[in-house]
């Protein structure tokens, strides 16, 4: 089964507000990614994680990865229209060799 | 022009058929990796391989399989075509197992 999960599977926001897509894993995780995939593309690498506790910001997306590298959430300040699309977070199991993709959330932004 | 290539884009087939997907990279990446997208599902792993010689099952392995013709090409068949193996399927590539992938556009696979 998944062995990442991720919620929520789908959010509609209107434009300007927050938005926030969590990760959570079993086990412990080596590392985090985060990937975007618009309407009708393909995955696009955004960033990844490492250290625990670790937080990074890129413009109005703020990461963060848990003390204990289980969970790990995405939140968008002040959405626009160009957020819309599908938020993949991707764990590397501790001592594994592969990433596990969550199922992904689709973010919706309502103009 | 593109890191990563897949053909063809798009392929409506009939249950029973053989298909193969192909996928070219110019990043120079020893890893190579196909993935099945179904809607709720996220992306799951089929197979994957590190180097030319070595080939290892995903998650949903059973129905497909792959060869590993080059460093540059991964191919993905399916030997006997069913209606539950229509999805979206994505090549991607990696320098390590844990550094970020690189996608290709996607094979949009419907099987009737």
């Amino acid at each position: 089964g998944q062995q990442v999960m991720q919620i929520p599977q789908y959010q509609h926001v209107q434009e300007g507000e927050d938005f926030t897509t969590y990760c959570n894993s079993s086990t412990t995780l080596s590392n985090i990614q985060w990937y975007k995939q618009r309407p009708g593309g393909h995955p696009v690498f955004l960033i990844q994680l490492v250290k625990s506790g670790e937080v990074k910001k890129q413009k109005r997306l703020t990461f963060q990865f848990g003390e204990a590298k289980k969970n790990s959430s995405l939140h968008i300040t002040a959405t626009q229209t160009t957020d819309v699309g599908t938020y993949f977070c991707a764990g590397t199991l501790e001592y594994g060799n592969k990433l596990v993709f969550g199922a992904g959330t689709i973010l919706r932004v309502k103009s | 022009d593109a890191d990563v290539t897949q053909t063809p884009r798009n392929r409506i087939t009939k249950t029973g058929k053989r298909i193969m997907l192909e996928c070219s990279q110019t990043k120079g990446h020893d890893r190579m990796y196909w993935y099945r997208q179904d809607p709720g599902l996220g992306l799951r792993l089929i197979y994957y391989s590190f180097d030319v010689k070595d080939i290892n099952k995903g998650e949903i392995s059973d129905g497909y399989s792959v060869s590993r013709q080059a460093q540059a090409k991964f191919s993905l068949s399916l030997e006997s075509a069913i209606p539950n193996q229509t999805a979206l399927y994505f090549c991607a590539t990696s320098l390590y197992f844990d550094n970020e992938q690189f996608f290709g556009p996607g094979t949009r696979l419907t099987v009737l």
